[in-house]
């Protein structure tokens, strides 16, 4: 059974950072690529950043470019968000989600996900 | 990176049939088959139900179809159940190893 589980969510100051994990387990991690999609308290999901299954390949949403960082470790079999300089914006449920290719196919399995508020 | 267009409501009564619409540019919607419908109950993680258009994922009823004609993707509902009343967002490939999302629409069923 496919497992993805989100966790390093919590409350944060304003230009503080955070590190977000993602265990999966349930399927061959090196063989797919792994996203980040927030959703707001009660708004719609955004895509954050997602990563080839060698990490060679990369992309992120404007909202986050130079200040998230997407990383993974296939040995670990782990998927991480490094978030630097938070904005009160970026308070949103975290999930990360598998594909099959970076560019181009959808997002097959998701996690519960894990709650980052950023707040003074 | 713009949202796609999606109505923010949509309804049925049991039974009935139900689209939804998806607007998106030239540079997504309409430059890739890489439109995809997800399905989101209250407190649950998004669940893919339709991929590449028209393509349902194993376990998910044939009442849910999905097509594309230019810039607009659409999910149709048929035979409506109360199970079917969630949030449903599509999105596209965007290009440059980016994605879009819709911003979403509810899904009531009278």
């Amino acid at each position: 059974e496919v497992q993805l589980v989100e966790s390093g969510g919590g409350l944060v100051q304003p230009g503080r950072s955070l590190r977000l994990s993602c265990a999966a387990s349930g399927f061959t991690f090196d063989d797919y690529a792994m996203h980040w999609v927030r959703q707001a308290p009660g708004k719609g999901l955004e895509w954050v950043s997602g990563i080839s299954w060698n990490s060679g390949s990369i992309g992120y949403a404007d909202s986050v470019k130079g200040r998230f960082t997407i990383s993974r470790d296939n040995a670990k079999k782990s998927l991480y968000l490094q978030m630097n300089s938070l904005r009160p914006e970026d308070t949103a449920l975290y999930f990360c989600a598998k594909s099959r290719w970076l560019a181009g196919s959808h997002f097959d399995y998701w996690g519960q996900g894990t709650l980052v508020t950023v707040s003074s | 990176q713009s949202a796609l267009t999606q109505p923010p409501s949509a309804s049925g009564s049991p039974g009935q049939s139900v689209t939804i619409s998806c607007i998106g540019t030239s540079s997504d919607v309409g430059n890739y088959d890489y439109v995809s419908w997800y399905q989101q109950h209250p407190g649950e993680a998004p669940k893919l139900m339709i991929y590449d258009v028209s393509k349902r994922p194993s376990g998910v009823p044939d009442r849910f179809s999905g097509s594309k004609s230019g810039n607009t993707a659409s999910l149709t509902v048929s035979g409506l159940q109360a199970e079917d009343e969630a949030d449903y967002y599509c999105s596209s490939y965007a290009g440059s190893n980016n994605r879009v999302f819709g911003g979403g629409t509810k899904l009531t069923v009278l």
